[in-house]
């Protein structure tokens, strides 16, 4: 049961546009999510969060929108960089199943093309 | 402030050996948390540790085991090592685990013959 989906494995971007990606969750006790990115052989590099009294999370060119009634999360990159391209995950946590643990998507692959 | 850090870096077993892999936290982290990658199954969470105990523990076989020591440090054991364990295994830090960032590690790249 995959609590947490990145349905886009991948996603081209041209440098200097906008690029979104998006994560659906189906645990309801989920009240934390964080963004990651990761290139290969290394570990994730955090990027942003949001808990789930917010709606929206701002960090220089990085946007993380939460909706709640829809459970999804989007990440938004303007303007989108070449040194964008990498795998993002997105993550959950919380709920008591899920407390302490991060629950991880699949990955999207963005590829920022100059 | 150092990152979080991992030994080793590589790694080599063959079957039915066992392996232990080490993790130091963020200082004035107290929370650990193990993760495995692979490419079929993504990230995999293993198990949490805060102040030497287990909060939390991922559906892995009970040849996956962890502990953490006073000082934060944490160490996983894999034992009777298995082809399908071959993965980068990644240690994350965070100062209470609990709506808190993890901090990831660089991982240990475990390779099973």
């Amino acid at each position: 049961d995959q609590q947490v989906k990145q349905n886009s494995p991948s996603l081209s971007v041209q440098e200097g546009r906008i690029s979104i990606l998006n994560c659906d969750y189906t645990n309801s006790m989920f009240d934390y999510f964080l963004w990651y990115k990761k290139y290969p052989a290394e570990g994730p590099t955090f990027l942003i969060s949001i808990s789930s009294i917010k709606d929206k999370n701002e960090d220089g060119r990085f946007t993380v929108f939460l909706n709640k009634s829809a459970k999804h999360l989007s990440l938004h990159i303007v303007p989108s960089q070449p040194g964008d391209s990498a795998v993002y995950f997105c993550a959950a946590t919380g709920g008591m199943d899920s407390s302490y643990k991060l629950i991880f998507g699949s990955g999207t692959r963005l590829l920022v093309r100059p | 402030k150092a990152g979080v850090t991992q030994t080793p870096r590589y790694l080599i077993k063959t079957r039915g050996q066992q392996v232990t892999l080490s993790c130091s936290p963020i200082s004035g982290h107290r929370s650990v948390s193990w993760y495995q990658q692979t490419p079929g199954q993504g990230l995999q969470f293993l198990f949490e540790y805060f102040s030497e105990t287990q909060r939390n523990k991922g559906n892995f076989p009970g040849r996956f085991s962890g502990r953490q020591f006073s000082n934060s440090r944490s160490e996983m054991n894999v034992s009777t090592l298995e082809l399908g364990d071959s993965a980068l295994y990644l240690c994350a830090s965070s100062v209470t685990g609990a709506q808190d960032t993890q901090y990831f590690g660089p991982g240990t790249r475990l390779t099973v013959l």
